[in-house]
């Protein structure tokens, strides 16, 4: 059974401050990874996506990941309350265009 | 244009009603996908259609029913649902895997689906 594995949280940071967000997964085989926001009653929204070993930023976040240990995070820097949903981790396996989700981390930040 | 449309965003039905949701996308997107999405859990994936065939179904029960019309158009016709059935439906597109990078898929912004 592959699996994707995050803390449910809440995960609460002060505003300004930088969030890290954790991922680990089952799959050595997986090639593609991703990070989903998701504010309450709406969709999924991608933020990054990181296929190689190392660090990817986009603004105010970054990807890493660590194919050897299996884990992927996401940072996120100069955290504003705007910024409070859930982040879903998302992991592919190669050769299949199916996603295997982590159950999310809440993400609080207060002013 | 990174949009994926689903209409309608709301939909309320009975146990013995037909009713169908509807998905279009324009990124010239070859792969499709059905989603179904409890409070507080991941998405739960469905369908997918490769080059407008259907590729995965995962297990899904027959009153849910796929179709894919086109490479821009996806259905989920909805027959004899059970309350248990209610959840927020996202429909998503992407590449078509290829080995590289370039396959994320975008979602659009789901039905919410109740059924009484």
């Amino acid at each position: 059974q592959k699996e994707v594995e995050q803390n449910s949280g809440p995960l609460s940071v002060p505003e300004g401050a930088i969030a890290s967000l954790n991922c680990t997964y089952s799959d050595r085989g997986s090639q593609s990874f991703f990070w989903y926001r998701q504010y309450s009653g709406k969709s999924p929204e991608l933020i990054m996506s990181i296929y190689s070993n190392g660090d990817k930023e986009d603004g105010r976040f970054t990807a890493q990941l660590n194919k050897a240990s299996q884990y992927v995070s996401l940072l996120i820097r100069d955290s504003q309350p705007s910024d409070s949903a859930t982040y879903l981790c998302a992991v592919k396996a190669g050769g299949y265009n199916k996603l295997i989700f982590g159950a999310g981390t809440r993400l609080a930040v207060h002013p | 244009d990174t949009e994926v449309t689903q209409t309608p965003k709301h939909l309320v039905m009975g146990m013995t009603n037909k009713k169908s949701l509807k998905c279009e996308q324009h990124m010239g997107h070859r792969a499709m996908y059905w989603y179904k999405q409890k409070a507080k859990k991941p998405p739960e994936l469905m369908f997918v259609y490769s080059y407008e065939k259907l590729s995965i179904n995962e297990s899904v029960p027959s009153r849910f029913s796929p179709e894919c019309p086109n490479s821009s158009l996806l259905n989920l016709h909805l027959h004899a649902l059970q309350p248990e059935d209610s959840a927020l439906y996202l429909c998503a597109s992407s590449q078509v895997w290829t080995g590289n990078w370039g396959d994320e898929q975008f979602f659009g912004p789901g039905t919410r689906l109740t059924v009484l």
